[in-house]
């Protein structure tokens, strides 16, 4: 148990649905990120929220449209997306102030998501 | 932009036995954060150690150590006396110490295989 909890931890979506992933990190920190791991490809970063602000996008197509309502929760809303963009999407959290970064980065579980 | 190589898609040990994964990274910062993950089937990110570039002394958390040769720009990670535990995917990742910059960047990973 790392404090951070992503839910539903499988999801099978059809192509013209529209669904969300929730994360929720109970360690008290300030940043919060999605991550995407496809088979056979490094994990990528998506997204990053720094005291609720998004302060990065990794060139993400639209049809994935982040949320983050507190520094504790972060959403990942998702909508007409491809079969390709099936893979585990990992959530995670560390905490980052403007005096320099470098703390370590939690993970949580991941949610399983499976496009048909 | 920083880069991680991890040239070992796979690796086995003997159980008991100690094993070394290898890691080399690119960048023209000179404070830095490196970090080994461990990903078991259950695919949940687990911090295996962690090391500050502006430390000489290498990380160590138990039976993990690292070999950290900052001029080389490497990152080794050694186990010793293996266990079956331990067979995982082991990611090489590298964050910097600038705020605004703070993601991970990921190897493409190493899976260790432990022989009983």
């Amino acid at each position: 148990e790392t404090g951070v909890t992503q839910t539903p931890r499988h999801l099978v979506m059809g192509m013209t649905n529209k669904k969300s992933l929730k994360c929720e990190q109970h360690l008290g920190h300030n940043a919060m990120y999605w991550y995407k791991q496809s088979a056979k490809k490094p994990l990528e970063l998506m997204f990053v929220y720094n005291f609720k602000e998004q302060t990065e996008n990794n060139s993400v197509p639209s049809r994935f449209s982040p949320e983050c309502p507190n520094s504790s929760h972060l959403f990942l809303h998702l909508h007409t997306l491809q079969p390709e963009d099936s893979a585990l999407y990992l959530c995670a959290s560390s905490q980052d102030s403007n005096k320099g970064a470098g703390n370590t980065i939690y993970f949580g579980e991941g949610s399983w998501l499976t496009v048909v | 932009a920083q880069t991680v190589t991890q040239s070992q898609p796979e690796m086995s040990v003997q159980e008991a036995e100690t094993v070394t994964l290898s890691c080399t990274y690119d960048t023209s910062e000179s404070d830095y954060y490196l970090f080994w993950y461990k990903q078991p089937p259950s695919r949940q990110m687990i911090l295996v150690i962690r090391q500050e570039a502006y430390k000489q002394q290498n990380a160590t958390e138990n039976r993990f150590s690292v070999n950290f040769q900052k001029a080389a720009k490497s990152f080794s990670l050694k186990i010793s006396d293996s266990q079956l535990g331990d067979a995982a995917m082991y990611f090489c990742a590298y964050r910097s110490s600038n705020f605004g910059n703070e993601k991970l960047t990921f190897g493409t990973g190493t899976r260790l295989t432990i022989i009983p």
